[in-house]
């Protein structure tokens, strides 16, 4: 079975500009995740769909990042413009149904680096 | 927000030796939990689960506890291998949310 799939791997902006991150769950898996991470610390959050639907988006910096699921399936996750504090692993992940006693399952992450 | 916080942040173990990693949580209500583990450079591996109706399971090498009373996760692998050396996250359940805690980094002494 085929893994979550995460691109870039690594990006490396300057402050200011934009950048977007593309994420494909596992099939069949109906709730995909945005997490957050930074050096030393554990997964944050984002943004969690059902579907094409968001269920959860309360810790999403609205005023610089943005995602979508249109199609139920992949998702782009965006931030425009960067700041120097979004350097971070981004980190999609999916599961069978809703977190609730359903395994989250990882992609190997997009590493941003701002300067 | 929910708070998963781990006792120890780094252990350094001799290969061979069993390892034994603690998390605190917070929630009570927390009805699901998770193992997972983070090498350099990729995202975090699940390990075990385990829900909480039930206070111990066992993996290949790994056995998760939980103790409901005093809020306690803990994960034990058996006979430690420089393979094991990464950071473990426990990560709690709480109704549709998962909360991560900060991390034990795990090193193996060869």
């Amino acid at each position: 079975e085929a893994g979550v799939a995460q691109s870039p791997r690594y990006k490396i902006i300057e402050k200011r500009q934009s950048v977007a991150f593309w994420c494909n769950p596992i099939s069949g898996h109906a709730t995909l995740y945005w997490y957050q991470q930074i050096l030393g610390q554990g997964p944050k959050l984002l943004i969690q769909f059902q579907n094409n639907g968001v269920v959860d988006d309360s810790q999403l910096p609205k005023d610089r990042f943005s995602a979508e699921r249109l199609k139920g399936v992949d998702s782009t996750l965006k931030i425009q413009p960067a700041k120097l504090e979004d350097s971070a692993v981004y980190l999609c992940a999916s599961s069978f149904q809703g977190s609730s006693g359903n395994t989250i399952y990882f992609g190997e992450g997009s590493w941003l680096t701002v300067v | 927000g929910e708070s998963v916080g781990l006792h120890l942040p780094t252990l350094s173990v001799q290969e061979g030796d069993n390892s034994i990693i603690n998390c605190a949580y917070s929630n009570s209500a927390s009805d699901y939990f998770i193992w997972y583990k983070q090498e350099s450079g990729k995202g975090p591996q699940f390990i075990i689960d385990i829900r909480s109706n039930m206070d111990k399971r066992q993996g290949q090498r790994v056995t998760v506890l939980l103790n409901k009373t005093v809020k306690h996760l803990s994960l034990q692998i058996a006979a430690t291998q420089p393979g094991d050396s990464a950071v473990y996250f426990c990560a709690e359940n709480t109704g549709n949310q998962f909360y991560f805690g900060t991390g034990t980094s795990l090193t193996v002494i060869p």
